[in-house]
């Protein structure tokens, strides 16, 4: 029973396009989301979250955009750089520690 | 202002061996919590530790594995008699508080030959 879903295997963007990334849950309970990145071989790095009194949060190139009616949520990073290729993960908590993290996307920005 | 710190990075132990894998925390971080990645999967929460005491194991089996964090020193993850099945990268993260962002470590490549 995966909670937290991330269908997207794999995304290729152009440099300079708009990356966006999908994560779909499925406990209404969840309030609060995470976006981590995470290159091979090193520990994931936090990058972004958003708590479900809010719809959108934005830090720099990176926004997060919540629909609670749809329990969607997606990543957005605009404008897509090299250096962005990595596996991103979200992850959803109910305001505690105990986050569900998805399996992972993994993106590949091309020069 | 050192990150998480997890050692060894890669860690070879034959069937029937005990795995010792250590975690210290970002500076000032009391909350330490143990995930394990299977290749192709998401972390899984595996159990959560403030000094000294260990405030959710639900994630961890109940055999063999078995985490603590001592008043000094860093945070202990111990596989006993590990088998192939325990290979893995185990990632350690902290944080603030227990509702705050957690942060992770490089995590320990533990592989069962």
């Amino acid at each position: 029973d995966q909670q937290v879903k991330q269908n997207s295997p794999s995304l290729s963007v152009q440099e300079g396009r708009i990356s966006i990334l999908n994560c779909d849950y499925t406990n209404s309970m969840f309030d609060y989301f995470l976006w981590y990145k995470k290159y091979p071989a090193e520990g994931p790095t936090f990058l972004i979250s958003i708590s479900s009194i809010k719809d959108k949060n934005e830090d720099g190139r990176f926004t997060v955009f919540l629909n609670k009616s749809a329990k969607h949520l997606s990543l957005h990073i605009v404008p897509s750089q090299p250096g962005d290729s990595a596996v991103y993960f979200c992850a959803a908590g109910s305001g505690t520690y105990k986050y569900i993290f998805g399996t992972g996307t993994r993106l590949k920005v091309l020069a | 202002n050192a990150g998480v710190m997890q050692n060894p990075r890669h860690l070879v132990r034959r069937r029937g061996q005990e795995a010792r894998l250590r975690c210290s925390p970002m500076k000032g971080h009391s909350h330490v919590y143990w995930y394990r990645q299977l290749p192709e999967e998401g972390l899984k929460f595996m159990v959560y530790l403030q000094k000294e005491n260990i405030i959710d194991e639900s994630g961890m089996p109940k055999e063999r594995f078995s985490a603590e964090f001592p008043k000094e020193g860093p945070s202990i993850l111990r596989i006993q008699q590990v088998v192939r099945g325990d290979s893995a990268a185990y990632f350690c993260a902290s944080s603030l508080q227990s509702e705050y962002e957690q942060y992770f470590g490089p995590g320990t490549r533990l592989t069962v030959t």
